[in-house]
């Protein structure tokens, strides 16, 4: 049962265009969502979050909308640009008990920027 | 920087060994994780740990265990390996901040293992 779901493996998009790259989600206990890149043979790095308690987070070039009524949120990168190719995974945050967080991610996005 | 060290970059393992993968953070965090990725599958979370020598399963704790002795350091331990446990194994960890968790999980490098 997937709690967290990124319907698109892949993208393709053109350097200097938006790419938008979107999350769904069915538990409604998660209160926190992050967005991570990932390349090839490393760690995945943290992009941009949203709390719950916000619709919008805006970091340069990446912008995170979060529409709680449809459980979904959407990571834009605008311009995008060659380096941004890489995996990308939304990942959502729930108390699992006491202060225990878990994270969740989905299965991540191949986003491909064309020079 | 926050850094979270793991052990091996590239690990390659007979069928029926015991397997220790470690992680170690600088940042004195309370969470720490293990997840594998495999192709169109994502990050599966295996054993997460909430504080020293506790500890709670994720969604594919079988053929694994973790220890948490010290609360810099989580490990993973694959107690007979197997082929299908070939996979990239990433270790995260993540300060508790109270309600909502407002922070990022930081994560290692990560270990390719190979099962032959």
């Amino acid at each position: 049962d997937q709690q967290v779901k990124q319907n698109s493996p892949s993208l393709s998009v053109q350097e200097g265009r938006i790419s938008i790259l979107n999350c769904d989600y069915t538990n409604s206990m998660f209160d926190y969502f992050l967005w991570y890149k990932k390349y090839p043979a490393e760690g995945p790095t943290f992009l941009i979050s949203i709390s719950s308690i916000k619709d919008k987070n805006e970091d340069g070039r990446f912008t995170v909308f979060l529409n709680k009524s449809a459980k979904h949120l959407s990571l834009h990168i605008v311009p995008s640009q060659p380096g941004d190719s890489a995996v990308y995974f939304c990942a959502a945050s729930a108390r699992s008990g006491g202060s225990n967080y878990k994270l969740t991610f989905g299965k991540g996005t191949l986003l491909t920027v064309n020079p | 920087d926050v850094k979270v060290t793991q052990s091996s970059r590239y690990l390659v393992k007979r069928t029926g060994e015991k397997v220790f993968l470690e992680c170690v953070q600088d940042m004195d965090h309370e969470n720490m994780f293990w997840y594998r990725q495999d192709p169109g599958l994502g990050l599966r979370l295996i054993y997460f740990s909430y504080d020293v020598k506790m500890k709670e399963k994720g969604d594919i704790p079988e053929g694994y265990s973790v220890s948490r002795e010290k609360k810099e350091r989580f490990s993973l331990i694959l107690e007979s390996a197997s082929t299908n446990q070939t996979s990239m194994y990433l270790c995260a960890s993540r300060t508790y901040s109270g309600s909502p968790a407002n922070t990022e999980a930081f994560f290692g490098q990560g270990t390719r293992l190979t099962v032959v």
